[in-house]
């Protein structure tokens, strides 16, 4: 069966330096993979995205993820991280046989202090 | 704007009692889905659907049920509600047929079974 591993639960990282949340996940197939942001009380809101082409996709905020199919990783990062940064990152993935669902990993809180 | 929407917000029940949680999308997508949020899981699957008529058990199905009579609306209802089904629960609907495509959610439905 498909998962998602996100290893760290809780990251803590200074404002200004650089973030990386990593994401590994287990398919049979060529994955589509998705980072979303949970802010507190919020709904989900999609970061990036990876289908096909480009192994670094940029995203919103100033993220960025890399596909690395070797290693089964998808890790998100941005180089400078802000204040408004902090909150939970989930990593999902999905593939098209198995339809339109997506799994999604347990999430990293992200703290940032200043 | 297109959007989704889930109603109540919050909510307290007791166990035993049939609860009816509600998603409304103006997104004119043909797929929904119901995840509910627990610290340390993630976003696990309830109940999803492809279309009217259609629906489909998720991963953690058992004690819930769906419904779909049109486009917009994937109600999700607690026949009899346990004190495990305390969580936040969230409808997400997507576009692409044929493969995984983006997911657009709601904010959340508090659920407090006392």
């Amino acid at each position: 069966a498909q998962s998602v591993t996100q290893p760290d639960i809780h990251i803590t990282v200074s404002e200004g330096a650089s973030l990386e949340l990593r994401c590994n996940y287990s398919y049979g197939a060529t994955p589509y993979l998705f980072w979303y942001v949970q802010s507190p009380g919020q709904g989900l809101q999609l970061l990036l995205k990876y289908f096909s082409g480009d192994t670094l996709v940029q995203g919103i905020k100033g993220f960025e993820a890399e596909f690395k199919r070797s290693q089964s990783s998808f890790n998100l990062r941005k180089p400078s991280v802000h204040w408004s940064d902090a909150a939970e990152y989930f990593c999902a993935v999905g593939a098209m046989e198995y339809g339109n669902k997506l799994v999604f990993g347990a999430g990293t809180i992200l703290r940032v202090k200043s | 704007d297109a959007e989704i929407t889930q109603s109540p917000r919050h909510k307290i029940t007791e166990t035993g009692r049939q609860v009816t949680l509600a998603c409304h999308q103006t997104w004119n997508h043909n797929n929904m889905f119901w995840y509910r949020q627990d610290l340390g899981h993630g976003l696990r699957l309830i109940h999803y659907s492809y279309g009217v008529q259609d629906t489909n058990k998720g991963e953690v199905s058992d004690g819930y049920s769906v419904s779909r009579s049109n486009t917009e609306d994937l109600p999700l209802t607690l026949e009899s509600a346990a004190s495990s089904q305390t969580s936040v629960y969230f409808c997400a609907s997507s576009a692409r047929t044929g493969g995984t495509g983006e997911l657009f959610f709601g904010e959340g439905s508090r659920l407090t079974v006392l």
